[in-house]
């Protein structure tokens, strides 16, 4: 079945530096994106969505980027922090008829100080 | 107060027994939806309903059933638990009109099957 998923399960990064985190969907019906962080012991909180017609979105330190023709979703977080520490999913919506999400599997970000 | 209150936070039950996980929410939302998340997957849905009368299935409905006593009131059972339903289940509720940005989710349950 089609699906959200992600590339890579961990990342670490150096407090200061600049990640990125990758997604890759499949539905190319999919018209809106969304990003979540979960940190320990918490449920997912919003970050940012883009929509289809959109390819880059901006947000404080967060940047979306949307490349359609193959069918990949980044999240970029700049000057990462120790508070950046978190699991980060994106998530598609798939159901016209209501803001129905699929999620991805996540990829956990660990900053290093 | 949390807008999406979960209770127990964390329950150990023993296979075959029937458990039941509350959810609360104080958004005045009619959109409510229970999800269940394990490692490395994303979250899965269960159930959802979109107004008191209304309960639907979400992909992963198997063994599971709810119960929507109110607007702001949504529990998830399992009737008779079983190991591989062990797993970290979210409530959530939501405010079409905002898209995601109208997702609240609960604090989670973890819950363990022996």
């Amino acid at each position: 079945g089609e699906s959200v998923g992600l590339h890579l399960p961990t990342l670490s990064v150096q407090e200061g530096d600049n990640s990125i985190i990758n997604c890759a969907y499949s539905n190319s019906a999919s018209d809106y994106f969304i990003w979540y962080k979960q940190e320990s012991g918490k449920g997912p909180q919003f970050i940012i969505d883009i929509r289809s017609n959109m390819d880059k979105r901006q947000g404080q330190r967060v940047t979306v980027l949307l490349n359609k023709t193959v069918k990949h979703l980044s999240l970029q977080i700049a000057a990462t922090q120790p508070g950046d520490s978190a699991v980060y999913f994106c998530a598609e919506n798939t159901n016209n008829a209501g803001n129905m999400l699929t999620f991805g599997g996540g990829t956990r970000l660990m900053v290093k100080p | 107060d949390a807008d999406v209150t979960q209770t127990p936070r964390n329950r150990i039950t023993k296979t075959g027994k029937r458990i039941m996980l509350e959810c609360s929410q104080t958004k005045g939302h009619d959109r409510m939806y229970w999800y269940r998340q394990d490692p490395g997957l994303g979250l899965r849905l269960i159930y959802y309903s979109f107004d008191v009368k209304d309960i639907n299935k979400g992909e992963i409905s198997d063994g599971y059933s709810v119960s929507r006593q109110a607007q702001a009131k949504f529990s998830l059972s399992l009737e008779s638990a079983i190991p591989n339903q062990t797993a970290l289940y979210f409530c959530a509720t939501s405010d079409p009109g905002q898209g995601a940005r109208g997702y609240t989710f609960g604090s989670g349950t973890r819950l363990t099957v022996v």
